[in-house]
């Protein structure tokens, strides 16, 4: 079972919908999760960072932290255009091997269409 | 402004021909790393520094190497570059190490012919 699976997409939706974006993982060592952002040709960006279990919002995102189902969201209301990038979930903690570090998902393509 | 620096932005090479990618940040972070991004692989951590002198291997090390002798600079060299390093690489960056905020750069794209 991979560390982290998440659904590449690609998701096409209209501007106003709400996006749901979703991981599971299978290391229930991990204790920081993260979202970040990639534009086209650019570096990601941190866009949510959550510790253990519980939801957090910002403004238009919220994202949600499932540990007892090793499943995490991310949620935009009222999806804009400028939404439009991958999405990668990310998480730390120790891995299967015994060492700690940072794994990402493979990112989740979301195009918003005016 | 506070960033992270890569260079070359874009690079074509020959195999077995030696470079190096310059990774240099000025926000005075402790915690560097180098990735590369594949389609339908994702980001895979290469090598990381936790602090000056300090680094250590990360998923997929073998073809490349690190050195930290300063606490801003972090470049990536690969020795001899085989056709199969050929992907966009990303430098990274945070205050005290991968469960901080990680800043990135611009990324390198680089094709090994």
């Amino acid at each position: 079972q991979k560390e982290v699976e998440q659904d590449p997409g690609p998701l096409s939706v209209p501007e106003g919908a709400i996006v749901s974006l979703n991981c599971t993982y299978s290391n229930s060592a991990f204790q920081y999760f993260m979202w970040y952002r990639q534009y086209s040709r650019k570096g990601p960006e941190l866009l949510m960072y959550t510790y253990s279990s519980g939801n957090k919002e910002d403004g238009r995102f919220t994202a949600q932290v499932d540990k007892s189902s090793k499943y995490i969201s991310l949620f935009i209301r009222d999806s804009q255009p400028s939404d439009s990038a991958t999405y990668l979930c990310a998480m730390s903690g120790i891995t299967q091997g015994g060492s700690e570090k940072l794994v990402f998902g493979k990112g989740t393509k979301l195009t918003v269409n005016p | 402004e506070a960033q992270v620096t890569q260079n070359p932005r874009y690079l074509i090479t020959v195999t077995g021909k030696k470079l190096t990618v310059t990774c240099s940040q000025n926000m005075n972070h402790e915690y560097m790393s180098w990735y590369r991004q594949d389609p339908g692989l994702g980001l895979r951590q290469i090598y990381y520094s936790m602090n000056v002198e300090v680094t250590d291997k990360g998923d997929v090390p073998e073809g490349y190497k690190v050195s930290r002798k300063e606490k801003r600079n972090f470049p990536l060299i690969l020795e001899s570059p085989s056709p199969n390093q050929t992907s966009l690489y990303f430098c990274a960056s945070s205050w005290g190490g991968f469960n901080e905020k990680l800043f990135f750069g611009s990324g390198t794209q680089l094709s090994v012919l």
